[in-house]
């Protein structure tokens, strides 16, 4: 069954189109960031991470983007497919802190 | 899968009982997380034990406590519980402690149900 909340924001889109889920964070010394993906009944999955010395950074079909000035963080997919459908975390920590994370982002997709 | 091990699966039990949840690290990882995740508080981080030691230590009741095995297995032991107490129960663990770059694999969980 679900493991997050049932009030969390919600994207929907079509399978193969592009998705950008966004993070606002609240720590201007925070220097990591990373985005997980948590299916339905898992734990939270590793996709990406950046330092805050970057302000972008790709993987295979995911790219995060990092604005310091307004302290704002963006994953995007593209070519989305249905196994992407999952919860999206940001977590951000600064030196040796902990991890914080954000409330998550419910991405649909519809094939 | 994370190579991070979590025991049991799922837990029922009852108000006033105590458990414990067990957690084995990825091979390598010195340091392990425990984090709760409820339906209206997100992923909410607990405590973090680096190579035995408490390391960090985040919004964790007094009921609860944890600790870490010269082997690093980790254990939490919840007691008094709650029905509030029911939710998911994540342990995480990485290489070192906590360092920026430094990240934390997730294990599978352990959903606890206090009826």
């Amino acid at each position: 069954g679900e493991s997050v909340g049932l009030h969390l924001p919600t994207l929907s889109v079509q399978e193969g189109d592009n998705s950008i889920i966004n993070c606002a964070y609240s720590n201007s010394a925070s220097d990591y960031f990373i985005w997980y993906k948590q299916e339905s009944g898992k734990g939270p999955q590793f996709i990406i991470d950046i330092r805050s010395n970057m302000d972008k950074r790709q993987g295979q079909r995911v790219t995060v983007l990092l604005n310091k000035t307004v302290k704002h963080l963006s994953l995007q997919i593209a070519a989305t497919q249905p196994g992407d459908s999952a919860v999206y975390f940001c977590a951000e920590t600064s030196g040796y802190s902990t991890l914080t994370f954000g409330k998550g982002t419910m991405l649909l997709v519809s094939p | 899968d994370s190579g991070v091990t979590q025991t049991p699966k799922h837990l029922i039990t009852a108000t006033g009982q105590r458990v414990t949840l067990r957690c084995s690290p990825r091979s390598g990882d010195l340091s392990v997380y425990w984090y709760q995740q409820s339906l209206d508080q997100g992923l909410q981080f607990l405590i973090q034990y680096y190579n035995g030691e408490e390391r960090a230590k985040g919004n964790i009741l007094e009921r609860f406590s944890a600790q870490q095995f010269p082997d690093l297995h980790s254990e939490l032991n919840l007691s008094s519980l709650e029905l509030g107490d029911s939710a998911l129960y994540f342990c995480a663990s990485s290489v070192e402690g906590g360092r920026a770059g430094d990240t934390q694999y997730f294990g599978p969980g352990t959903r606890l149900t206090v009826l």
